[in-house]
């Protein structure tokens, strides 16, 4: 059973579109992570938030760790083919591992 | 600029052969890991290091071990291959918690 799953698992839509990825746990987190992984490469780190209701910015993404850390969200404003990819979350259960658990993943498809 | 290599992109091997992944770090990262990604599965941990000659089991050890004799090294071995172990393995590693995970490219493992 994973820990993180994630929703939904595929995502279709036109450029210009938003759209939220959802990351969810029964456990508690003390760091979550997003990665991007594009055909024939590994993933890519996008972010890290470490304090429960952190928001972050990365130009038209927003990413939010839940406030009792057991889930997260991924938001894209104005999608554009470049955001195609298999987006990933990935935490630390506690303070004192550096086991990387990741999530079930979704594929993001953006049409022109 | 950081790099994580594993030893092959494709292999084919045949049902009841040893299996032996390698992957290696150039960046003195004290964590590595061995993920399976499967479609609609995301990454699953195998086994993850910690330290050298240290090893931690991840959420599907089942048929797999390891070996980390030197800090930049990072052996999967699949001791008797299997149908059902056909699939894309990914190695990474990162310094500690919070810190990004660098991937290799993946190797695709089919197992006939």
């Amino acid at each position: 059973t994973q820990l993180l799953k994630q929703s939904p698992q595929f995502l279709s839509i036109q450029e210009g579109e938003n759209l939220t990825v959802y990351c969810n746990s029964s456990s508690v987190f003390s760091s979550l992570q997003w990665y991007r992984q594009e055909p024939g490469e590994g993933p890519v780190l996008l972010v890290t938030v470490v304090t429960g209701g952190e928001v972050k910015k990365l130009k038209r993404l927003t990413f939010q760790f839940g406030d009792a850390r057991k889930d997260s969200s991924l938001h894209i404003t104005a999608a554009q083919p470049g955001d195609t990819g298999l987006y990933l979350c990935a935490g630390e259960r506690t303070y004192n591992t550096d086991k990387l658990i990741f999530g079930t993943g979704t594929r993001l498809q953006v049409f022109p | 600029d950081v790099k994580v290599t594993q030893s092959s992109r494709y292999l084919v091997k045949r049902t009841g052969e040893k299996v032996f992944l390698e992957c290696v770090q150039d960046m003195d990262h004290e964590n590595m890991f061995w993920y399976r990604q499967d479609p609609g599965l995301g990454l699953r941990l195998i086994y993850f290091s910690y330290d050298v000659k240290m090893k931690e089991k991840g959420d599907i050890p089942e048929g797999y071990s390891v070996s980390r004799e030197k800090k930049e090294r990072f052996s999967l071995i699949l001791e008797s291959a299997s149908t059902n172990q056909t699939s894309m393995y990914l190695c990474a590693s990162r310094q500690g918690w919070g810190t990004e995970a660098f991937f290799g490219q993946g190797t695709r493992l089919t197992v006939v």
